[in-house]
């Protein structure tokens, strides 16, 4: 079974379409993430979830909303999307960082805005 | 933030050759870890280290926590083409630890 599973791998959408990620652990992992690749393949995040609640909030456009309806869900929605917003990005889930604990990533969602 | 300077950003082997890549911040961190992305795939994890001075294995790899807390260095012994692919440093960063910061990566590409 995939401990981190994000859909839809590929996705391909218009500009100013909205969209979303879906993504789900069945690691018990109370802390949830969303990172972005970009082409240079530099990964920086963008949210982070502790049982449920929102503890990380980098400089991400308001076009960008994570929801998580529980500990084991952490669902990104894009707004209005752009051109530059192409990537791949990665969920992701641990226990508390730092306490001998490390994180797992999904197998990442390319978006691709035309 | 917290940044982490990972050399080389690129590599070209031969296949059997040994491999060796390092990691720097300007800042202690307290964990230091080394994933690993193929192509299409996400980042897994290869190597946590916890105590400054640690050196730990994992097969062919073997990666060593600074005495400083601001290095860490990842061997790669012997290697074989499905070594390609990117290796990234990363530790917590943040208020709370809960963020990992990652540096650039560093691309290996392996000559059979």
């Amino acid at each position: 079974d995939t401990a981190v599973s994000q859909t839809p791998k590929y996705l391909v959408t218009q500009m100013g379409n909205d969209k979303s990620i879906k993504c789900e652990q069945n690691l018990g992992h109370d802390t949830m993430y969303w990172y972005k690749q970009d082409s240079k393949k530099f990964l920086k995040i963008m949210f982070s979830y502790n049982n449920k609640e929102l503890i990380i909030n980098e400089t991400v456009p308001n076009r960008f909303s994570p929801k998580s309806p529980d500990k084991a869900h952490l669902n990104l929605h894009i707004n209005s999307l752009e051109l530059g917003d192409s990537a791949v990005y990665f969920c992701a889930s641990s226990h508390r960082l730092g306490s001998g604990n490390t994180i797992y990533f999904g197998e990442g969602s390319w978006l691709t805005v035309v | 933030g917290q940044q982490l300077n990972q050399s080389p950003q690129s590599m070209f082997i031969q296949e059997g050759e040994d491999v060796s890549m390092n990691c720097t911040s300007s800042s202690i961190f307290n964990t230091w870890l080394w994933y690993k992305q193929d192509p299409g795939e996400g980042p897994v994890l290869l190597i946590a280290l916890y105590k400054a001075g640690e050196l730990t294995s994992n097969g062919r790899l073997t990666a060593q926590f600074g005495i400083t807390r601001k290095d860490s260095f990842l061997n790669i012994s012997a290697s074989i083409p499905s070594d390609v692919g990117i290796y990234f440093c990363a530790g917590p960063s943040g208020a709370g630890s809960y963020q990992l910061t990652f540096g650039k990566g560093t691309k290996l590409s392996v000559i059979p």
